[in-house]
């Protein structure tokens, strides 16, 4: 079975620019996760979301950042514009809320770098 | 609120000798889960185990074990006869069990490395 897919690998941009990073989760899981590592705060939840609906986002730095979720199958996280300070890894999660009992499943992550 | 706390950043061992990474958590729910994650070199982060706050036996998985204590908050690991392909960062992790807020709340996570 596929894992939890995300695309770009890893993103190049300059300061100012718009970043989109996109997550597939597990097909069948109901929940998925945004978070973001680095290397000061270590991993952060930025927003998760249950049956596509956004649960809670009080981890999401600021308005530069957004995050959708159209549909089971896709999740979109954009900055814009982007900063420095942006730079770090973002990963995507997916789980499925079974029997009160979920586990995370992780993606390989993005690597962002802004210039 | 939730907290993991990983006390040991870096640990450093021969291989095959054993090693045993620490975890202590704070929670007021009474029911939760607890979680191993590692990430290797490569980045990705993977899951090694689950275990909910009911459940206080411990867990064998070939080379890997896991002790849960409530009593004293503690999930360790135990890696028996380690490896070099166990060199990593290992994160604990927990989560409470309340229906619609399966937030993890990671520790700063142990960077082991396995010297050959």
């Amino acid at each position: 079975d596929a894992g939890v897919i995300q695309s770009p690998r890893h993103e190049v941009t300059e300061m100012g620019q718009e970043v989109t990073l996109r997550c597939k989760p597990i097909s069948g899981h109901n929940s998925l996760f945004w978070y973001r590592q680095t290397m000061m705060r270590g991993l952060e939840l930025l927003i998760y979301f249950n049956n596509n609906v956004p649960i809670d986002d009080s981890g999401m730095p600021e308005d530069r950042f957004s995050a959708k979720m159209p549909n089971a199958s896709f999740s979109t996280l954009k900055i814009q514009p982007s900063e420095p300070r942006d730079s770090a890894v973002y990963f995507c999660a997916s789980s499925l809320l079974e029997d009160d009992q979920e586990t995370q499943y992780f993606g390989p992550g993005t690597r962002l770098l802004v210039l | 609120a939730q907290k993991v706390t990983q006390a040991q950043t870096e640990i450093s061992v021969v291989e095959k000798e054993d090693v045993t990474l620490d975890c202590v958590y704070e929670t007021r729910d009474t029911t939760y889960y607890l979680f191993w994650y590692k990430q290797p070199p490569s980045g990705e982060l993977v899951f090694l185990i689950r275990r909910n706050s009911f459940d206080e036996q411990n867990e064998i998985s070939g080379r890997y074990s896991w002790n849960f204590q409530k009593s004293t908050s503690s999930f360790n690991f135990t890696i028996t006869a380690s490896q070099v392909v166990d060199s990593a960062v290992y994160f604990c992790a927990l989560s409470a069990s309340n229906f619609g807020n399966e937030k993890l709340t990671f520790g700063t996570g142990t960077r082991l490395t396995i010297i050959p």
